[in-house]
């Protein structure tokens, strides 16, 4: 079974600076795909970025990127030029495929706090 | 991208008594899938629902107490049956697009 350890209960940042998020992962696949999803108040769960394991290239997206480090199992998300809007709850999540066995494992997830 | 409609957002409930969530989806989708988030939990995965064909329940958790309908590709429902104060939690329902998953905005339960 996969795991999905996101061992820091909380962080708190500076509104403009940047913070890394970690996340390690536990899995006997070599193709799966992971994800950190946002969770502010409102409780909408909101895709934040993807990455699928065969890319080597890390993922990026507008202010988001990743550290992808599949030999380590290793799935970290930076947040550069936090903003107060970017407070939440972050969660990582894995994978194993699509299609009938895909479901979503996720971590426990990490309360980010943006400090005006 | 896929846009969910889940309700009710919130409801306080008796114990003892049912409460049904619904998913609307504006597309049709071959998986449903139902979460539970404990109060400052992750998500848990409750089930998965196929149209056509009975749901697949995740360990520690039963058909009798979160009897699940889909009855076409873009609808489906979750019961909470027989509540008690343990089933107060945000309920999710979720649907897989070729980039990810997307979420309903969650029905907030609470059972008094």
């Amino acid at each position: 079974a996969q795991t999905v350890t996101q061992s820091q209960p909380e962080m708190s940042v500076q509104e403009a600076e940047t913070v890394t998020l970690s996340c390690t992962y536990d899995t006997s696949e070599s193709n799966y795909y992971l994800f950190w999803y946002k969770q502010p108040p409102s409780r909408q769960m909101i895709l934040v970025i993807r990455q699928e394991a065969y890319k080597q290239q890390n993922a990026t997206e507008n202010r988001f990127s990743v550290n992808f480090q599949k030999a380590a199992k290793s799935f970290s998300l930076k947040i550069s030029d936090s903003q107060l809007g970017d407070t939440a709850m972050y969660f990582c999540a894995f994978m194993k495929d699509t299609g009938a066995n895909s479901k979503l494992t996720f971590g426990k997830g990490i309360t980010l706090s943006v400090r005006p | 991208s896929a846009v969910i409609s889940q309700k009710p957002s919130r409801d306080i409930c008796q114990r003892g008594t049912s409460l049904t969530i619904q998913c609307q989806v504006d597309s049709q989708v071959t998986m449903m899938f139902w979460y539970r988030q404990q109060p400052g939990q992750s998500l848990t995965l409750i089930a998965t629902a196929n149209q056509g064909s009975e749901a697949t329940y995740e360990s520690g958790f039963v058909i009798d107490k979160f009897p699940i309908s889909r009855p076409n590709l873009t609808f489906s429902t979750l019961t909470v049956s027989n509540m008690s104060p343990e089933d107060s939690s945000i309920y999710l329902c979720s649907v897989e697009l070729y980039y990810g998953y997307t979420f309903g905005s969650g029905t907030r339960l609470t059972v008094v």
